[in-house]
């Protein structure tokens, strides 16, 4: 098992509200990403967070944006939620420069 | 555009039946290919990564490998619990920018008893 724990582990929300979702990355960890999942695809890359700044976007409106904290942690911010915005959230820990990434258990979001 | 395609889609395999999976990927530079499981409703499980075509590694009864247009994942004797999704994902060469992974769709494996 890893040591990238996200929070919470499911959430229900509803079309247009905001959500906040949590990650704890790995000790030793200086680089997080975020990554959504849709059922039966691949993980697609939002961000990454290095050094506290954004360092890297996939394909994602602003709505989408996040945080790293000094400790390394991080948070998904995800605005006027749609329902297309339903997924499986994952957070994965790296070290930069690194040979690995974990990633958590994952968020599932429900927009209903 | 960097692209990552997983062959096949789904496979059912009887226990101790080998196979292999396959990822054929195109990136403007690759700097490593990687490797996950995935369970249901779970976050992906590293399993290994390759920087460099001629490369394998080994992890109980799976073996990767990486040419310089694709990767193949070998399973030798399955069991049932190596049921599940794998992931197939590169990570392209970016100077100061991010080290995102590219992810395929993945090959649903289940390995009846």
């Amino acid at each position: 098992e890893t040591g990238v724990t996200q929070s919470p582990t499911h959430l229900i929300k509803t079309r247009g509200q905001q959500v906040t979702l949590r990650c704890s990355s790995q000790s030793g960890h200086n680089t997080v990403s975020w990554y959504q999942q849709a059922l039966g695809q691949g993980p697609q890359f939002i961000f990454q967070y290095y050094r506290e700044e954004e360092n890297g976007r996939g394909n994602f409106p602003p709505r989408f944006s996040g945080l790293q904290f000094p400790n390394y942690s991080s948070e998904l911010n995800v605005n006027a939620l749609e329902l297309d915005d339903s997924a499986l959230y994952l957070c994965a820990s790296s070290f930069r420069g690194g040979t690995e990434a974990f990633f958590g258990q994952g968020t599932r979001l429900t927009v209903v | 555009e960097d692209q990552v395609t997983q062959s096949p889609e789904a496979l059912r395999l009887q226990e101790g039946e080998s196979s292999s999976l396959n990822c054929s990927y195109t990136v403007s530079g690759l700097r490593g290919l990687f490797w996950y499981r995935q369970d249901p409703g779970k976050g992906p499980e590293f399993l290994f990564t390759l920087y460099s075509a001629g490369e394998e590694k080994e992890k109980e009864r799976l073996k990767a490998t990486l040419t310089k247009k694709e990767s193949f994942l070998h399973i030798t004797a399955p069991k049932p619990e190596d049921s599940a999704t794998y992931l197939c994902a590169v990570q392209p060469f970016a100077q100061g920018g991010s080290e995102k992974l590219v992810f395929g769709k993945g090959t649903k494996l289940t390995v009846n008893p």
